[in-house]
């Protein structure tokens, strides 16, 4: 059973940098693809962007667009997602999620979420 | 860029009564449409995924339904351990996987 498992919590200044990772146990990165979501405090579920390891391929959301960097090491099976600039209200925690990918079918929904990283952003 | 809209944001109804969430997209995204349920301090699970299609391990009082802009979530008989926040999802789309706001299901 695949298993997705994050790095763990973090407490970072305004204006810095954090680097999530997010392992797949149990399976590998060949036929899937990574997103990364958060959550604010009180808040929803906001995807921040992808990364297809097998293409090398990554999608952004236009809000994170220069600030978020996600990377894929297939040789661990671990993705990685860094954010820059740290804000306060970039404090969240942090989920990704795997998805499967088909050159036909395209991209498939979350079917195995990490456990979340909380990042907290505070001077 | 495509928005997702859900009503109502909350819901509070009785141990066996019939609820449904209602979602919709800006946009047409034909049937990739996904439902999630999360529970506090956990992460997301998914229950349907291209719009009607029952994710394995979830109750079949658990129905979706829809294509194109408008979605429907519908729990046929509403349980306690449904309490939740349900969340629709645009997916396998170029212009990313946007999540709704979410609705909030409570027991009465």
């Amino acid at each position: 059973q695949v298993q997705l498992v994050q790095s763990g919590a973090e407490v970072k200044k305004p204006g810095s940098s954090v680097k999530v990772s997010c392992k797949a146990s149990g399976g590998s990165f060949s036929s899937h693809v990574i997103s990364w979501v958060r959550q604010a405090p009180g808040r929803g579920l906001e995807w921040m962007g992808r990364i297809i390891p097998i293409l090398d391929t990554t999608n952004y959301a236009q809000k994170f667009q220069g600030r978020v960097t996600i990377t894929a090491d297939k040789s661990t099976t671990t993705a990685y997602m860094e954010l820059s600039s740290l804000k306060s209200e970039d404090t969240a925690v942090y989920f990704c999620a795997r998805g499967e990918y088909s050159s036909s079918s395209g991209l498939g929904v979350f079917d195995i979420w990490g456990q979340g990283t909380m990042v907290t952003v505070s001077s | 860029d495509i928005q997702m809209t859900q009503s109502p944001s909350s819901l509070s109804a009785s141990v066996g009564d019939r609820v449904s969430i209602t979602c919709r997209a800006s946009l047409g995204i034909s049937h990739y449409l996904a439902w999630y349920q999360q529970k506090p301090g956990k992460a997301p699970k998914v229950l349907i995924f291209a719009a009607s299609t029952l994710s394995s391990g979830v109750p079949s009082r658990f129905t979706g339904s829809g294509s194109g802009t408008d979605f429907t979530l519908t729990i046929s008989s509403l349980q306690p351990e449904d309490v939740a926040t349900y969340y629709c999802q645009k997916y396998n789309s170029a212009l990313g996987d946007t999540f709704g706001p979410g609705t909030k299901v409570d027991i009465k």
